[in-house]
């Protein structure tokens, strides 16, 4: 049972370069969401997916899109990354809102 | 937006010791309320949660209490072993526009000292 897989875990970007991070759930949990984590700042929300085939904007979406494929994955796509974009990412699933959310071990994306 | 804020943003105590961390929230429609634990390199993990119709909960040597009221909630760890080392982070979740939209506190460095 691997819960929430994300990959890559490392990524260097240049500036201007794309690239999706991918997160696959084997849970059956309807909700998943993607965070960055910045220090001091705790988690925030850029995108969500209540169930497949519905996505939607969070607490950070600008400069971020997502694909929910299917019910196990949620992907996570920067179309010209930035150097503010540097941050931890993880990838969350529950099978509900209000209940228990299982986290990836994040990608630590760094933009040069 | 619900606004979460958490204290202290670190936290020395010695191994045996309680430790004490308190969050504050803004909107009192939020209903649920989980701790998630980070350690270094990982992903967080729940430890223990409190929805808005209990005013106390506990877990071995982990309890939190919830004041609907003041608005704030808090995480007590007991008995304090170097293994309780990391960040913990509280989170306060409500209802809006169709889902339940969840905030997160800044975060707590434990460190246990053996």
């Amino acid at each position: 049972n691997a819960g929430v897989t994300q990959t890559p875990k490392f990524q260097v970007l240049k500036t201007g370069q794309s690239m999706t991070l991918q997160c696959a759930q084997d849970m059956n949990h309807n909700s998943m969401y993607w965070y960055r984590q910045d220090p001091g700042m705790g988690l925030r929300l850029i995108y969500y997916s209540a169930s497949e085939g519905t996505t939607d904007k969070g607490e950070v979406p600008n400069g971020y899109n997502v694909s929910r494929l299917n019910k196990r994955e949620f992907s996570l796509r920067l179309e010209s990354a930035a150097p503010s974009q540097t941050s931890v990412y993880f990838c969350a699933s529950s099978r509900e809102g209000n209940t228990e959310a299982f986290f990836g071990q994040g990608t630590r994306l760094t933009v040069v | 937006g619900e606004n979460v804020e958490q204290h202290p943003s670190t936290l020395s105590v010695q191994e045996g010791d309680s430790a004490v961390i308190k969050c504050t929230y803004s909107d009192s429609a939020s209903n649920y309320f989980p701790w998630y634990k980070q350690e270094l390199g990982k992903g967080p993990q729940l430890i223990i949660d409190i929805r808005s119709n209990v005013g106390e909960k506990k877990d071995q040597r982990i309890a939190v209490t919830l004041n609907k009221t003041a608005k704030h909630f808090s995480l007590h760890i007991t008995e304090t072993q170097p293994e309780d080392s990391a960040v913990y982070f509280c989170a306060a979740s409500i209802r809006s526009g169709g889902y339940q939209k969840v905030t997160f506190g800044t975060g707590t460095k434990l460190q246990v000292i053996p």
